[in-house]
This record gives C-alpha cells, structure tokens and sequence, in this order.
C-alpha cells in the first residue's frame, strides 16, 4: 500500500492560473517535504516541516506557498504558475531522527500551457 | 559551491564490473548521509543508508569520510537492472535533506 501518496500524477494548468498539489502520508511521520526536480536535474528542496515548524529555502520563489493543516497532508501552492514551474513535484517525509531516511510519493507532474 | 556534489557521469560499465561513485559534501555538521536510486520518470528510492563505520549490502558498499567530507558507493558485479541514477543525500541539520546532481549509471551487456 502506497504510504506517501500525491495527487494528482499529472496536472496541467494555465500559465498564471493557481495550482495546489496534495501530498498525503500514511506513516504519521514528522517531517514533509516539497522537492521540484526538472529533467535531468536532481530534486531541488523547496521547503519542509517538522510538524507545525515551516523551513522555507533561500532560494524558493515566493510563488511558491505551502500549508500542513494536519500531520497526514502538506498542500504546495503555486500563485502564478509559468512556463519555468513545469516540473515534476516529489513529496517526501521522515521520521525525524537523525539517521531517517525519506520516503517518496510517485511525484504530480506538472505542465503549464 | 553547491551543498552536495556528485560526477554525473554518465558512467558507461559492462555486465559484471565494479563501478565507484563519490559524492562531496560541504557542511561539516551534516549528520547523516544515504544513497538512493531514481530510475527514468519515478521518484528516488532508497538505496542503503551510509554509517560512519561503512555498510555492505549484498554488492553495494557505502563508505564515509567524514575528515574529507565525502561518501563513496561501490557496486561489484553490475546488472543491467542497476542502470539508474544514483543520487547522494546529506541531512544538512534540522532535518534538511539535499540532493546531489546525480551519477547516471549505464549497464550494457
């Protein structure tokens, strides 16, 4: 059974038009992240909780938002989406410890027209 | 300097050979470090974690070295299944997991 698991797969959206992507997770873990991988790159974290506590990447554009009403769902928001956000989006989490490692969702692909 | 570094590659191997990648680092205080594997168009699967004292898992062997702030992984005996990207993951601190560019492996019979 999928413990992390996104939706949509795919999604396509209009230039400039508000998107959200879902992450859920099964695990009851402390930690979710956001990731943006675009082909041939590795993923890039964009942020991610420890519980209610938001760590926002430097370099993370302020189109980019996310919320974690609860422990199992974490929500990425993208304002205004252009050409360049067309991706594949990949939500992790973790336990928290020191040694744990992530589990990832399938990924929502993204393409903006 | 990027935070995790690694040689793209790709590595081009035959069947049955060992191949060895390495993956840099520059936060001294990064806490802990993992292989994991991406095959074309999935998300990153976990390949083996990497301890300080080194681990062995079947035909896979991590290494750390802390005093020179890199991991290496080695595989013996390559399959064309082991084609793949193989990305290195260092937790930063705080929890931060950060990628490495990726090597890409290539397998050929």
């Amino acid at each position: 059974d999928a413990m992390v698991i996104q939706n949509p797969r795919y999604q396509v959206t209009q230039f400039g038009k508000p998107v959200t992507l879902s992450c859920s997770q099964t695990l009851n873990h402390n930690v979710m992240y956001w990731y943006q991988q675009k082909s041939s790159q590795a993923p890039k974290l964009l942020f991610h909780y420890y519980d209610k506590d938001f760590n926002n990447e430097a370099d993370t554009p302020d189109n980019f938002q996310s919320r974690r009403p609860n422990t199992s769902f974490c929500f990425l928001d993208i304002r205004s989406p252009g050409l360049g956000d067309a991706a594949m989006y990949l939500c992790a989490t973790s336990f928290g410890g020191k040694d744990s490692e992530a589990f990832f969702g399938q990924g929502t692909r993204l393409t903006v027209v | 300097r990027k935070e995790v570094e690694q040689d793209p590659g790709p590595f081009n191997v035959p069947e049955g050979a060992t191949v060895a990648f390495n993956c840099t680092y520059s936060n001294s205080a990064s806490q802990s470090f993992f292989w994991y594997r991406q095959d074309c168009r999935k998300e990153p699967k976990l390949l083996m974690s990497v301890y300080s004292s080194g681990n062995e898992d079947g035909r896979f062997t991590a290494q750390l070295n802390r005093a020179s702030q890199y991991i290496s992984l080695l595989i013996r005996d390559s399959k064309l299944s082991d084609s793949a990207t193989y990305l290195c993951v260092v937790n930063t601190g705080f929890q931060k997991l950060v990628f490495g560019t990726g090597t890409r492996l290539l397998v050929s019979p």
